[in-house]
Parts: C-alpha cells; sequence; structure tokens
C-alpha cells in the first residue's frame, strides 16, 4: 500500500522558516517524481514544485522561486521542501505527492497545515 | 487567476449523467495530458482520470474522461450524494513551466 506521510507543519511568523519532510513507502520512490501541491482554505489546489527521480530536474510554480526549495533523498524514500522568506499567502496545507510522468498526481499524502501569522 | 476555465456549478438528480468542461489553451491542453481530480471538503484530492481518459483501477466506471484540441471534458454517470464534491482539471502549461488545476467545480446531486 502506498503511504505517503507529511511531517514538520506549524505556526510560522512572517519571514520565517520551515522545512517539510515526506516519508514515503510501499512503492520504489527512486522510480517516481514527486510534487509538493498545497491547498489554501476555502481554494483549489495550487501545484507549488517537482523534482525528477534522479534530483535533476526540478521545477517550482513563479510565487516560489527564490524561496523554497525541494530535494529527495532516495536512500532514506524521503521529500523535502525547505520553505524560507515565508509569506502569509503560503499558509495552506501542503501535499506530498507521487506524480506519474510528472504528468498526474497519483497518490497524495494527509497534508500538513502551514500557518504564517504573526 | 487560472488558465484553465471550468464552470463554477453543476448539478443533477441521482442517477443522472453531469459533465464538467475544461477549457485552456495550445500551451496547456493543446500539448498536454489532462487529469481530473476529486476534492471531498477535508480530503486530499483524489486522481479519477489521467492522460486524457484512463481510469486508475480503483475508480469506478461511471467516471470518464475525453479531450479534443484545447479542451477536455469529464463525465459523471449514475450520480450518486457521495459525487457531492469539488472536482478539478490539471495539466502541464509549456509556457508557464508549471502544472496548473482548473477553476473548479462544484457538483451538487438534486
Amino acid at each position: 500500500e502506498v503511504q505517503l506521510v507529511e511531517s514538520g507543519g506549524g505556526l510560522v511568523q512572517p519571514g520565517g522558516s520551515l522545512r517539510l519532510s515526506c516519508a514515503a513507502s510501499g512503492f520504489t520512490f527512486s522510480s517516481y517524481w514527486m510534487s509538493w501541491v498545497r491547498q489554501a482554505p476555502g481554494k483549489g489546489p495550487e501545484w507549488v514544485a517537482n523534482i525528477k527521480q534522479d534530483g535533476r530536474e526540478i521545477y517550482y510554480v513563479d510565487s516560489v522561486k527564490g524561496r523554497f526549495t525541494i530535494s529527495r533523498d532516495n536512500a532514506k524514500n524521503s521529500l523535502y521542501l525547505q520553505m524560507n522568506s515565508l509569506r502569509a499567502e503560503d499558509t495552506a496545507v501542503y501535499y506530498c505527492v507521487r506524480t506519474e510522468d510528472s504528468s498526474s498526481f497519483d497518490y497524495w499524502g494527509l497534508g500538513a497545515l502551514i500557518s504564517v501569522s504573526s | 487567476q487560472s488558465v484553465l476555465t471550468q464552470p463554477p456549478s453543476v448539478s443533477a438528480a441521482p442517477g443522472q449523467k453531469v459533465t464538467i468542461s475544461c477549457s485552456g489553451s495550445s500551451s496547456n491542453i493543446g500539448s498536454n495530458y489532462v487529469s481530473w481530480y476529486q476534492n471531498l471538503p477535508g480530503t486530499a484530492p483524489k486522481l479519477l482520470i489521467h492522460e486524457n481518459n484512463k481510469r486508475p483501477s480503483r475508480i469506478p466506471d461511471r467516471f470518464s474522461g475525453s479531450k479534443s484540441g484545447t479542451s477536455a471534458t469529464l463525465g459523471i454517470t449514475g450520480l450518486q450524494t457521495g459525487d457531492e464534491a469539488d472536482y478539478y482539471c490539471g495539466t502541464w502549461d509549456n509556457s508557464l513551466g508549471a502544472y496548473v488545476f482548473g477553476t473548479g467545480t462544484k457538483v451538487t446531486v438534486l
């Protein structure tokens, strides 16, 4: 059974930093693209970033470029999202998502809530 | 505002059929596969359709997808109360260099 478990969420002040982690199990992690997708309260999902199997191709939505860094450790079956210079508009539930051929999101974690507020 | 446009809402009686459109452009739907997701309140979105018209094995065949040019359509037949949710299309946009989701459609079972 595919499982994706996020951790590291919480409340942070504007301008602060957080690091999300995602522990993957039930599939060959190193064979898949992986993504972070977020959903702000009452809004639709928004793709944040994705990373290729070997970590050599990475893409970000414009609103997080230069502030967020996606990475992975295939030996640990883990995905990460380092978030710096956080803004109120980054407040959302962040989902770790297995990505099929970089074009569809087939398995989602339960999500981690990030609240950016003073 | 998203580059993929969906109707805000659709509705039908139990057992009936609804269709949801997703309109894009040559840089997104016209060039790439489309996926569809069901989003129940308080839960993560769930993949219903990928590669325009393929269903994961766990998704019933009441759900179907199609694509023509720069538009895509999700169909739901035999509508059930459990189908009440928000539905989103999604695809990669070559011009933006980003994955984009549609504006979302709320399905109501009357």
